[in-house]
């Protein structure tokens, strides 16, 4: 069965600080890979969207970046966090040419930036 | 752009029946999904519809007017555990990846 892990699932950060959050999926092969982030009262936003290894779309002009260096693991970073970054971020993959496919959601990283 | 509109908030009584609507405008729909999130986690996938018509599946059910641009998703027989965020989301282009909308939050009292 296919699996999906996401981490830290908690962490705390002083504003201007390097973020990393890192997702892997297991039991499956070249899956589309996503970066979404959930801000208080708000909806679900696309951050970045993987079709295969180093291919990424951004959604959302922004300090983040993602990078995709092996077919099932996808990073989240950033070079210096902003108080406005702080929120539930969360990685989700779906199958590759299947155009109706669900998306499977890791378990989630909150992000507080001080 | 894509708008996806539902309501914040609802409340229900358990074993009753509830119905949260979403309408969304978008260009090149292509289908339109629910998924339950309970606080704190991830959301999880309930159905999708790419047909006008009812899909059902155990107590819940999700109807789809792509001509109105309206979704609802119904629930039956509530229980205290349904009490959690649903997620709207429609996809639309070539990429097929889902836009969600803010999402209804339901709470189910005794």
């Amino acid at each position: 069965s296919q699996t999906i892990h996401q981490w830290p699932a908690t962490l705390v950060q002083p504003v201007g600080s390097p973020l990393s959050l890192e997702c892997t999926v297991e039991g499956t092969s070249n899956p589309n890979l996503y970066w979404y982030r959930q801000a208080a009262g708000r909806g679900l936003q696309l951050l970045f969207y993987s079709v295969g290894i180093g291919q990424i779309s951004s959604e959302v002009p922004q300090n983040l970046s993602a990078s995709r260096p092996q077919d099932r693991q996808f990073i989240l970073s950033s070079k210096k966090l902003l108080l406005s970054d702080s929120g539930f971020y969360l990685c989700a993959w779906s199958v590759r040419d299947y155009a109706t496919g669900e998306l499977f959601f890791g378990e989630g990283s909150r992000l507080t930036v001080l | 752009g894509q708008n996806i509109d539902q309501p914040t908030e609802m409340t229900a009584t358990e074993g009753a029946i509830v119905q949260i609507n979403c309408t969304y405008q978008t260009s090149g729909f292509n289908g339109l999904f629910w998924y339950q999130q309970h606080a704190g986690e991830a959301p999880t996938f309930l159905s999708y519809n790419v047909l006008d018509g009812l899909e059902e599946k155990g107590r819940f059910s999700s109807f789809l007017s792509r001509s109105k641009g309206y979704s609802y998703l119904l629930l039956k027989e509530l229980q205290m555990k349904d009490s959690a965020s649903y997620l709207c989301a429609a996809s639309s282009g070539g990429s097929y990846i889902p836009t969600f909308g803010r999402g209804t939050s339901l709470i189910v009292h005794p």
